[in-house]
C-alpha cells in the first residue's frame, strides 16, 4: 500500500523559514496529487496547499508548496515539501500531506507538529 | 457553499457496528463528485476510510476494506459510513468532506463527531 512519509515534528523561531517534507513509499508522487492541510487543536483540517503548489484564496503567500525536482524528467518525483516563511505564533499547528494514487486511493502522511517558539 | 453535517451515536459496543450519517447541504450529493469520510484517533493523524462517487461507486482504505460500507441516501441528500466489528481502536473523531476530484483536496469537513467504543 501506498504510504506517505514526514518528520513526526519540526520547531523553528517566529520570522524564519520552517519546511516539511512528504515522501511517498513507492512510485511517485504526481505534483498536482498532493495536498497540504493544516489542522488546529480541536478543529478539522484547512488546505494551506492544494495541487502540489497551488494556494487556496485566504491563505497567506508565507505558505508554498513544491516537488523534490532531483529526479524528475517529467512531473512525477516522490517527494513534496511544504514551506512557510515568515512564520508566526499562529502558524503553530499539525500539517498533514495528502496524495491519491492509482488504484483510487486517498491517503494522508502521519502529520507533522509546528512548533514555534 | 457546501456544509457537512455528521451525526450518530457517540458510544459503540466492541463488537457491533458503527453507523454515521453525513448530510450535505448546498450541494446535491447526485449532481457529483467524491465524498469520503476520514477519522482521526485521539492524538494521533488523519486516516483515509472510504469514498463514493456519485454515482454510486465505492473506494474503501485497504486496512478497513472487510469492515467497511458507504452509501448514500440522495431523497435525504445524505451518505452513511457502516463499520462492523469495531473495537477500541475504532475510537476516533470521524469526519465527512467533498473530494471535487482526484487532484483537488478534501473540503467541506463537518465538524467531526467522536465515537467511542467501549462496553
Amino acid at each position: 500500500n501506498f504510504m506517505l512519509t514526514q518528520p513526526h515534528s519540526v520547531s523553528e523561531s517566529p520570522g524564519k523559514t520552517v519546511t516539511i517534507s512528504c515522501t511517498g513509499s513507492s512510485g511517485s508522487i504526481a505534483s498536482n496529487y498532493v495536498q497540504w492541510y493544516q489542522q488546529r487543536p480541536g478543529s478539522a483540517p484547512t488546505t494551506v496547499i492544494y495541487e502540489g503548489n497551488q494556494r487556496p484564496s485566504g491563505v497567506p503567500d508565507r505558505f508554498s508548496g513544491s516537488i523534490d525536482s532531483s529526479s524528475n524528467f517529467d512531473s512525477s518525483s516522490n517527494s513534496a515539501s511544504l514551506t512557510i516563511s515568515g512564520l508566526k505564533t499562529e502558524d503553530e499547528a499539525d500539517y498533514y500531506c495528502q496524495s491519491y494514487d492509482s488504484s483510487n486511493h486517498w491517503v494522508f502522511g502521519g502529520g507533522t507538529k509546528l512548533t514555534v517558539l | 457553499q457546501v456544509q457537512l453535517q455528521e451525526s450518530g451515536p457517540g458510544l459503540v459496543k466492541p463488537s457491533e457496528t458503527l453507523s454515521l450519517t453525513c448530510t450535505v447541504s448546498g450541494y446535491s450529493i447526485s449532481s457529483g463528485y467524491y465524498w469520503g469520510w476520514i477519522r482521526q484517533p485521539p492524538g494521533k493523524g488523519l486516516e483515509w476510510i472510504g469514498s463514493m462517487y456519485h454515482s454510486g461507486s465505492t473506494y474503501y482504505n485497504p486496512s478497513l476494506k472487510s469492515r467497511v460500507t458507504i452509501s448514500v441516501d440522495t431523497s435525504k441528500n445524505q451518505f452513511s459510513l457502516k463499520l462492523s466489528s469495531v473495537t477500541a481502536a475504532d475510537t476516533a473523531v470521524y469526519y465527512c468532506a467533498r473530494i471535487v476530484g482526484a487532484t483537488q483536496p478534501f473540503d467541506g469537513w463537518g465538524q467531526g463527531t467522536l465515537v467511542t467504543v467501549s462496553s
